[in-house]
């Protein structure tokens, strides 16, 4: 079974500043990876995803992903952050075949300062 | 087009109740998931249906719930009797059939309060 860590429970950055966001998810071949986004009182909202090809992934809001499968890590990334992404990030992995449930990590609660 | 949409957004009751959570998926989507998400717990997923068939409930936490998916657009999650530690929120995602598409589209979830 596949499983997904996100070491970091809070995180703090400045307005502007750079961000990353670490996911590291343990499963035998090559999963299919996603990030999420909640904002407070809403539902999760998907961010990326990596399925194949591309190590290097964009998504909305000014996101990347990079997917290194030397270090089963599939890290967040923005280079200059904004008040609004003040959020938690969810980091997803499933397995390709048959099942088609997503396992979710605790999750990252991002908190900007102005 | 709509997204996923559940209902009540909050329900508050008090213990012993019965208590049904709906959800109506994207229109063309045949894989759906109830998860449950609290503060000690994370997101939990309970159940998930594929083309309205319960695939894995083993996520469901006792008997006293129960999920149905009568037709292709609406399901219910029932909570019966309710219990204190029941609150949390209930969130209702959907997916695409078939090809490498796994991304779920939550909805904006149900806030439940158990007094």
């Amino acid at each position: 079974a596949q499983s997904v860590t996100q070491p970091d429970i809070h995180i703090t950055v400045s307005e502007g500043a750079s961000l990353e966001l670490r996911c590291n998810y343990s499963y035998g071949a090559t999963p299919y990876l996603f990030w999420y986004v909640q904002s407070p009182g809403q539902g999760l909202q998907l961010l990326l995803k990596y399925f194949s090809g591309d190590t290097l992934v964009q998504g909305i809001k000014g996101f990347e992903a990079e997917f290194k499968r030397s270090q089963s890590s599939f890290n967040l990334r923005k280079p200059s952050v904004h008040w609004s992404d003040a959020a938690e990030y969810f980091c997803a992995v499933g397995a390709p075949g048959s099942a088609r449930q997503l396992t979710f990590g605790s999750g990252t609660q991002l908190t900007v300062l102005p | 087009d709509a997204g996923v949409i559940q209902s009540p957004r909050h329900e508050v009751t008090e213990m012993g109740q019965e208590v049904t959570l709906r959800c109506k998926p994207i229109s063309g989507h045949n894989s759906l998931f109830w998860y449950r998400q609290t503060m000690m717990r994370g997101l939990e997923l309970l159940i998930y249906f594929n083309n309205n068939v319960p695939i894995d409930d083993s996520g469901m936490p006792e008997d006293r719930f129960s999920a149905k998916m009568p037709n292709a657009s609406f399901s219910t999650l029932k909570i019966q009797p309710s219990e204190p530690r029941d609150s949390a929120v209930y969130f209702c995602a959907s997916s695409f059939p078939a090809g490498a598409s796994y991304e779920q589209y939550f909805g904006p979830g149900t806030r439940l309060t158990v007094t």
